[in-house]
């Protein structure tokens, strides 16, 4: 079956711009992950939904990031002004439930120049 | 929180020789500990896990063990294949209320032909 996809795979922006990233999850998954992986690292969480509520959002690391999830299932990734320093893969992944195996979607390579 | 280290930062073997990759975990209460496999340009994908219940799990030539005195863990590749070069996670997390995963920094593994 269709795995995690995320949209875009690529995204260039400019410092100080607005952008959206897409995860479409595994259908039925009702538990949904966003993770950051800076070159040479390994993921570090930024937000977890459960159903359409950010139930942790302790890794957000400041106020310009922001993540929804409407109708539990598609989620956004939102950051405002973004700094050069956001340059990253954003993952998402998404599990059955809580406590089961998480599944990782392709990223999208973010590069704020 | 939890911290999760791994060592080495790199490994080479000759094919079919085994490999073992270690990581060690700070939060006691941590249950869950999978490993992810990443190739260039892709996302984490999921090859093993244990949970705390159990000390040892096998998967074809993959195997990982838990310690759970000494706080540590182990990926075990026999019969190594170029195939098998990637570079390797291990995380651990609480699977209770949400599920994050703390990552180690990853091991880049060789498989020389």
């Amino acid at each position: 079956g269709a795995g995690v996809s995320q949209t875009p795979s690529n995204k260039v922006t400019e410092k100080g711009k607005y952008v959206e990233l897409r995860c479409d999850p595994i259908s039925g998954h009702t538990a949904l992950y966003w993770y950051r992986q800076s070159l040479g690292q390994g993921p570090e969480f930024l937000i977890y939904f459960q159903g359409t509520g950010a139930a942790d959002d302790s890794g957000l690391p400041n106020d310009r990031f922001f993540a929804v999830r409407p109708e539990g299932s598609v989620s956004t990734l939102k950051i405002q002004r973004t700094e050069r320093g956001d340059s990253a893969v954003y993952l998402c992944a998404s599990s059955s439930s809580i406590g089961s195996e998480q599944f990782f979607g392709p990223g999208t390579r973010l590069t704020v120049l | 929180g939890e911290n999760v280290e791994q060592h080495p930062s790199t490994l080479s073997v000759q094919e079919g020789d085994s490999a073992v990759i270690k990581c060690t975990y700070s939060d006691s209460a941590s249950n869950y500990f999978p490993w992810y496999k990443q190739e260039l340009g892709k996302g984490p994908q999921l090859i093993i896990d244990i949970r705390s219940n159990v000390g040892e799990k096998k998967d074809q030539r993959i195997a990982v063990t838990l310690n759970k005195t000494a706080k540590h863990f182990s990926l075990h590749i026999t019969e190594t294949q170029p195939e098998d070069s990637a570079v390797y996670f291990c995380a651990a997390s609480w699977a209770g209320a949400n599920s994050k995963l703390t990552f180690g920094k990853g091991i880049t593994l060789s498989v020389r032909p």
